[in-house]
């Protein structure tokens, strides 16, 4: 177990590109979360996923940013249209479910957008 | 809405000094709580938690944090502190209803600097 992976870890795009990190979560856990990090302030929850399903998304963004879980393992997380505002450390963390539980973080990707 | 204030943004502590990070949570009962530390260029690590019962927890690389109800306070402390302690720690809490991990809310965080 290698923990949760995230690739690619640095992403150089113009204003206006679509982009699409992917994310790894650990084998057993069947929770995922997407988080945004912006320089000087903490992680900003943005959606999570049970499994398959996208059991939270109202803090999403805007619609340009989605999130996908197709069969409960690794998801994408893509932004449309970016704007320089996009530039950020995208975090994705996972943990089992349960009564109490923890999240364990990816090492993240940095976007920037030029 | 939860809510979690981490008051200093740079705290700067001598090689071998005490350590204490202040955080404070507002929540409509009592959350989870959770402290993280980050590396530069790294994501985070979970040093400790608190679920229920002893106020006190004990966590990775000899930190600590007491619940205070009272004070709606989570502090993290670590009796002496080491140069590679250098790092940003963010003090995050989370609704009971999920378990504890839906959707962490956490501070702005706090830069711990070590001075030799």
């Amino acid at each position: 177990d290698t923990g949760v992976s995230q690739d690619p870890r640095h992403k150089i795009t113009k204003r206006g590109q679509n982009v699409t990190f992917r994310c790894d979560p650990i084998s057993e856990h069947n929770r995922l979360y997407w988080y945004r990090q912006t320089l000087g302030q903490g992680p900003e929850f943005l959606t999570y996923f049970q499994n398959e399903a996208q059991l939270e998304k109202s803090r999403l963004l805007s619609d340009r940013f989605s999130a996908e879980r197709p069969k409960g393992s690794f998801s994408t997380l893509e932004i449309q249209r970016t704007e320089q505002g996009d530039s950020a450390m995208y975090l994705c963390a996972s943990s089992r479910s349960g009564t109490v539980t923890e999240a364990f973080f990816g090492q993240g990707t940095r976007l920037t957008v030029v | 809405a939860q809510s979690v204030t981490q008051p200093d943004i740079h705290i700067t502590v001598s090689e071998g000094a005490s350590l204490e990070l202040r955080c404070n949570y507002s929540y409509g009962a009592t959350p989870y709580l959770f402290w993280y530390v980050q590396s530069p260029g790294q994501g985070l690590q979970l040093l400790l938690k608190y679920f229920s019962g002893d106020t006190l927890v004990q966590g990775i690389k000899g930190f600590e944090a007491e619940f205070k109800r009272s004070q709606s306070s989570f502090n993290l402390r670590k009796p002496s502190v080491h140069w590679s302690d250098a790092a940003e720690y963010f003090c995050a809490v989370g609704a009971r209803s999920g378990g504890g991990a839906d959707g962490l809310t956490f501070g702005k965080g706090t830069h711990l600097i070590i001075q030799p």
